[in-house]
């Protein structure tokens, strides 16, 4: 069966450092990958599209990996803050439109 | 601003009882779409919507009901065949083919009393 995976455990990082999160999946040929950001209590906020045939994606301190040989996106956080710290929350795309999302994982950014 | 909106924030039900939450956007988008977010769990999709008076079942529709009338709506019904209704709904929209991800609302936290 499919099946998407973040690291559940909770990420902690020094403000300043880069932040990196890992999202591997199985059973599975996305023709996008998504990125998104999940404060307590609200919805998910969009962030970032990869498709299949882009290796990397940047968009101000993000970055975004997609290696579908090794069926695994990485999500960058350079310079994080203390305001990055949320859930972020991985999401394949394959025919159609539907999104099936990951569990998340939780990054917190310390002072 | 264009937006997609949620309500009730909170919606407590007692046991038997339907229930429906109401989505609506102004983002003129053509598909929409119902998930359920239990804690650690990720996002499970119950029920989408491309068009207007077109729906699919997502992976865990059972208990549930929608309907599309018109473009702007997608409101979402808790049936009591539902066993285990108490979660977090999120409802989301997108244009077909966009690039820009879906937009999602605020939430609703249904809690069975």
């Amino acid at each position: 069966s499919q099946k998407i995976e973040q690291n559940s455990e909770a990420l902690n990082i020094q403000e300043g450092k880069t932040a990196t999160l890992t999202c591997n999946y199985t059973n599975y040929s996305p023709a996008y990958l998504q990125w998104y950001r999940q404060d307590p209590g609200r919805g998910p906020v969009f962030l970032l599209l990869i498709r299949e045939n882009e290796k990397e994606k940047r968009k101000e301190r993000l970055k975004v990996t997609f290696d579908t040989t090794l069926k695994q996106s990485l999500f960058h956080i350079t310079a994080s803050q203390p305001a990055d710290s949320a859930t972020y929350l991985c999401a394949l795309q394959g025919g159609g439109n539907k999104l099936t999302f990951g569990t998340g994982t939780q990054l917190k950014v310390e002072l | 601003d264009g937006g997609i909106t949620q309500s009730p924030k909170y919606l407590f039900r007692k046991e038997g009882q339907n229930v429906t939450l109401s989505c609506e956007q102004n983002l003129n988008h053509d598909a929409m779409y119902w998930y359920r977010q239990d804690p650690g769990q990720g996002l499970r999709l119950i029920y989408y919507s491309q068009i207007v008076n077109d729906f699919q079942k997502g992976d865990i529709a059972e208990g549930y009901s929608v309907s599309r009338e018109k473009k702007e709506s997608f409101p979402l019904t808790v049936t009591s065949a539902q066993k285990n209704p108490t979660a977090f709904y999120l409802c989301a929209s997108s244009m077909y083919g966009d690039s820009r991800g879906y937009t999602f609302g605020s939430g609703t936290r249904l809690t069975v009393v």
